[in-house]
Parts: C-alpha cells; structure tokens; sequence
C-alpha cells in the first residue's frame, strides 16, 4: 500500500516562513492536497492538486509537488496558523483508496 | 451554508453494530462522492470509505473491508456507515466528508464528527 512520510514536527518564528514536507514513492505522479487541522475542529483543506488553494484561503498557503517529496509552504507565519498538518493522495494504484500522512504539527514560536 | 452533520456515535460493546448517519445541506447531494475519514484519539487521520454519487461503487480501508458498510440515500440528502464486529481499535471519531467541487480527489467540506467508542 502506498505510504506518505511528513515529519512529526515544524518550528518556526512569526514572519518566518514554514516547510512542511510529504514524502512518497513517485509522488509526484499524483496530485496532492493538504489539511490543516486546528485542536478540536474539524480538518480544513487548505492545499488541493499540489498548488490550488480553495477559495478563502490566504495566499500565504501555497504548495509544490515533484518527484518523491510534495511540499506546504506557509508564508509570513501568524500565531493563528499553528496547527496539524495532513497531507493526502488517492491511491488507484491496486484499489481506489485514500491516504494520508501521519500529520505534521506546526509550532509558532 | 454548506453543511454535514454527522450522528449515531455511542458507547458500543467489542463485536458490537452501529450505523452512523451524516445528514448533508447547502449543496446539491447526489452531484458529488462521499467519503468517512475517522481520527482514532491522539492520532492521525485515516480513510475509511468512499461511495459514489449513486451509489453504485463503494470502496473500503483493509482495516474495516467486511466490517463496514457504506451507504447513501440521495432523497434524503444522507450518508450512512453500517459498523459491525467493532474492535477497540475502532475508536475514533468519525467525520463524514464531501468530495471535492474542484477535485474530486480531495475533501472538501467536513462535518465536525461523531464519536465512537469500542470499550467493554
């Protein structure tokens, strides 16, 4: 079954700017969509097909995709961003599947 | 206003049935594939199944395929998820979720969950 790898955590200051990875085998073959997930609530996508944003999302939430590592970019970080973050594929490989990776939680400084 | 509406979530005992519901408005129901995603307590989130906008092609994780059963009613605007033989590792909270206008791919629109616990 395929896999997405994200590191558990990301720190960074206020105004800086945050990377959060997503590792899979050819992930850049499928298109990849990221959650953002603030305690309590519900997940929100923030990111669809590696570099669309829905609409209501700031600009400050961008993404890439090539090879084996697709990547959230969030700039100008604010307090309000600190959050877990999933990054997601559909698997048709073998079965039509979702996947998800383990989350990613990002600290404000 | 977009909105789904998950309920059905209760105490359930090891080898237990329960069938959750998702009630969906502010969009037009039978254009779009629904999915359940459930995030057991502390953890990640993790698929569980998807069905089409009619119903006629449904897809499940490996951890609940012959377990669970998935299921819409389009002149009802709802969602369904038969659980049977649950397992403590079942406990989660369960979220019913739209498949994507742009994307059909991803999620987006989620309900804010039902919670499901597998304890004796």
């Amino acid at each position: 079954s395929y896999v997405l790898t994200q590191p558990p955590s990301v720190s960074v200051a206020p105004g800086q700017t945050a990377r959060i990875t997503c590792g899979g085998n050819n992930i850049g073959s499928k298109s990849v969509h990221w959650y953002q997930q603030k305690p309590g609530q519900a997940p929100v996508l923030v990111v669809y097909d590696d570099s669309d944003r829905p609409s209501g999302i700031p600009e400050r939430f961008s993404g890439s995709n090539s090879g084996n590592t697709a990547t959230l970019t969030i700039s100008r970080v604010e307090a309000g961003d600190e959050a877990d973050y999933y990054c997601q594929v559909w698997d048709s490989s073998s079965d039509h599947r979702g996947v998800f990776g383990g989350g990613t939680k990002l600290t404000v400084l | 206003e977009v909105q789904l509406v998950e309920s059905g979530g209760v105490v359930v005992q090891p080898g237990g049935s329960l069938r959750l519901s998702c009630a969906a408005s502010g969009f037009t129901f039978d254009d779009y594939a629904m999915h359940w995603v459930r995030q057991a307590p502390g953890k990640g989130l993790e698929w569980v199944s998807l069905i089409s906008w009619d119903g006629g092609s449904t897809y499940y994780a490996d951890s609940v395929k012959g377990r669970f059963t998935i299921s819409r009613d389009n002149s009802k605007n709802s969602l369904y998820l038969q659980m049977n033989s649950l397992r403590a590792e079942d406990t989660a909270l369960y979220y019913c979720a739209k498949a994507g206008t742009y994307s059909q791919d991803a999620f987006d629109i989620w309900g804010q969950g039902t919670m499901v616990t597998v304890s004796s």
